[in-house]
């Protein structure tokens, strides 16, 4: 599976749109990027994937560049309860790969 | 629908003494993972199974862990002898293992269990 790379950490106001960024420069054609995040104590849990279009759902929207060298997840409205940690994770397709995580970046919403 | 539990919350043990957590996944996914995540890491796959066989325990320290998943429900992961670096969360997964990039592919995570060696 393509590696990942995602900045440390970000801040973002309350009530605004949270733009989180992903790079998988190495990314193959039949690799999906998903979206997790870690709320604290808390098992991770899933938001969002996509293969080459965007995506959106309740949670937030996927925007996958045209060379699927990169991708920014968007939270529209962030809250105070997605602060949290947000992994990027790039998998091959394939029934129950295991999902390999990296650091992730930490989001923290500021009031 | 009802999540993945998993029993104890926290443990706290010795170095050199043994601990086993428990799992029981999402009524009907066939797939069940155990993650370790140390603290300022992103999780990590220690076994993957498929019903009731594993299908990669690659990344499991053999000489301490073992994990089996009887009748491919439940699960539970055993450590003995205990480490000090085996202090980390403990999370279980499943997957109904479907089509490939579908929603069957999405893994829900229980909430852990820290453990703690002294």
């Amino acid at each position: 599976d393509a590696k990942t790379t995602q900045p440390t950490s970000m801040d973002c106001a309350e009530g605004r749109a949270a733009n989180l960024p992903c790079n998988h420069s190495t990314i193959s054609g039949n690799e999906y990027v998903y979206w997790y995040r870690q709320i604290h104590s808390q098992g991770p849990q899933y938001i969002i994937h996509g293969l080459k279009n965007n995506e959106t759902n309740e949670m937030a929207s996927l925007i996958i560049t045209e060379d699927r060298k990169s991708s920014t997840l968007i939270l529209p409205h962030a809250t105070l309860r997605d602060t949290a940690v947000y992994y990027c994770i790039v998998r091959r397709s394939g029934s129950a790969r295991q999902l390999t995580f990296g650091s992730g970046t930490q989001l923290t919403v500021l009031p | 629908e009802a999540g993945v539990a998993q029993s104890p919350r926290y443990k706290i043990i010795e170095k050199r003494q043994s601990v086993a957590f428990w799992c029981n996944p999402i009524s009907g996914h066939a797939t069940l993972y155990w993650y370790q995540q140390i603290l300022g890491q992103g999780p990590k796959l220690l076994i993957q199974f498929q019903n009731n066989g594993v299908v990669d325990d690659s990344q499991l320290p053999k000489d301490r862990f073992s994990a089996e998943r009887l009748k491919g429900v439940d699960s539970t992961l055993k450590i003995q002898p205990a480490k000090l670096e085996d202090s980390a969360v403990y999370l279980c997964a499943s997957s109904p293992s479907g089509v490939a990039g579908g929603p069957q592919e999405t893994q829900y995570f229980g909430p852990g269990t820290r453990l703690l060696v002294l």
